[in-house]
């Protein structure tokens, strides 16, 4: 059974500062997907990343996936306050008997000044 | 390019009553699933469908009833709500496997209260 496990949970950054929110999963896949969820709003696709090596750029935000330590990281950059909001990985199961998507519990960040 | 549409956006029901939640997408996705959020749990499936007349349970889909008839609608159906199936609802659709892009897109969410 695929599990995935996002850390930390609760995220309270200070403006200015770097960060990473590391995803680990438990079983073969090579390909995750980051998404944003602002309160009350829905989500928001964030990076796609396919392969091995994998790692997508945007803005503060920087994604990496290590299928081989099944591993995928999100590091933000110099945060600001506009970077609040939550932020969940989901890994892609092949054969989808039980659903394609498995997402992790999610990691609130908060950017304060 | 509407993408996935989700109705209603909030909805209160009493303990014992059905309703169904609509889900549209117009990307001629094959895959569309349905989740539930609640807090501190992240998203949970509940039911999903790999194409029109083919549907299959999650990990929750107990008190939740589902059918495809059609490529672009998958409405989820309450059967008997009750207080524990108060939560937000998301559809979401993508490719299946075989398209080789797999990225879901998310509807705008329901919430739903049930007194």
């Amino acid at each position: 059974e695929l599990k995935v496990e996002q850390n930390p949970l609760f995220l309270s950054m200070q403006e200015g500062k770097n960060y990473t929110i590391y995803c680990n999963y438990s079983t073969t896949s090579d390909r995750l997907y980051w998404y944003r969820q602002d309160p009350g709003k829905s989500l928001e696709s964030l990076f796609v990343l396919l392969s091995n090596g994998a790692v997508k750029q945007e803005g503060r935000l920087m994604a990496s996936l290590d299928t081989k330590a099944r591993l995928s990281t999100l590091h933000i950059t110099a945060a600001v306050h506009d970077l609040s909001a939550t932020y969940f990985c989901a890994v892609y199961r092949y054969g989808g008997s039980q659903g394609n998507l498995i997402f992790g519990k999610g990691t609130k960040l908060s950017v304060k000044p | 390019n509407a993408g996935v549409t989700q109705t209603p956006k909030f909805q209160v029901l009493k303990t014992g009553q059905s309703m169904t939640l609509q889900c549209a997408q117009d990307m001629n996705h094959e895959y569309m699933s349905w989740y539930r959020q609640d807090p501190g749990m992240g998203l949970r499936l509940i039911h999903y469908s790999v194409g029109a007349g083919i549907t299959d349970q999650g990990e929750v889909p107990n008190g939740y009833n589902v059918s495809r008839s059609t490529t672009e609608d998958f409405p989820l159906r309450l059967l008997s709500a009750a207080p524990s199936q108060t939560s937000v609802y998301f559809c979401a659709s993508s490719y299946s496997e075989g398209a080789g892009d797999t990225e879901a897109f998310f509807g705008q969410g329901t919430r739903l209260t049930v007194v």
